[in-house]
């Protein structure tokens, strides 16, 4: 079947640094993807989405870069800051899914002081 | 508002017991889902709801029951719990609009435990 999965399971960056998280999917027909981040104890949280006709989007602090070619996107987060720190995963959609979300299995982000 | 609620916020459950697993959402959204969360794996659809009456089975719904009698509420019932079902539950929602993208909002978990 279809899955999401990431890169690296830990990234540690020190803090005021910019973190890039990388995602790669593996179904050519995902068309919607989303960022989520889970705090220790909480449940995720929406960060940002990207439609697959676009090719980057910016939120406050986040961007997101999406390359279908290559069936990857990342989550860029600028001047981390220690309230960054959590585990950080990425979810597909696509047409015939019913919509519903496949999720990676998710990168753990540590800010260093 | 409280948007997505579960309980009970944690359960140790003797396996072979029943157990059933709140989840109230107070946004008016269609679709309700449930997942388990285990180290290394995500999250994982356990049952779904695009609206009111109706479910459906996700990627891991042995084991699991739902039942969606209103818009609000979506229970999990675990019938004969087994120790392979200790794991952090979330239940979440989205407003499923036709034709629309689907976030996703979640509830803050319930962490069982089987024994």
């Amino acid at each position: 079947g279809e899955s999401v999965g990431l890169h690296l399971p830990t990234l540690s960056v020190q803090e005021g640094d910019n973190s890039i998280i990388n995602c790669a999917y593996s179904n050519s027909a995902s068309d919607y993807f989303i960022w989520y981040k889970q705090e220790s104890g909480k449940g995720p949280q929406f960060i940002i989405d990207i439609r697959s006709n676009m090719d980057k989007r910016q939120g406050q602090r986040v961007t997101v870069l999406l390359n279908k070619t290559v069936k990857h996107l990342s989550l860029q987060i600028a001047a981390t800051q220690p309230g960054d720190s959590a585990v950080y995963f990425c979810a597909e959609t696509f047409p015939g899914s019913a919509r519903q979300l496949t999720f990676g299995s998710g990168t753990q982000l540590t800010v260093l002081p | 508002i409280a948007g997505i609620t579960q309980a009970p916020t944690s359960q140790i459950l003797a396996a072979g017991r029943r157990m059933t697993l709140r989840c109230t959402q107070d946004m008016r959204h269609n679709a309700m889902y449930w997942y388990r969360q285990d180290l290394g794996l995500g999250l994982r659809l356990i049952h779904y709801s695009n609206t009111a009456g109706t479910t459906g089975k996700g990627e891991v719904p042995d084991g699991y029951s739902v039942s969606r009698a209103n818009t609000d509420d979506f229970p999990l019932t675990l019938a004969s719990a087994v120790p392979s079902q200790t794991s952090v539950y979330f239940c979440a929602s989205s407003p499923k609009l036709a034709g629309g993208m689907n976030e996703q909002f979640f509830g803050p978990g319930t962490r069982l435990t089987v024994l």
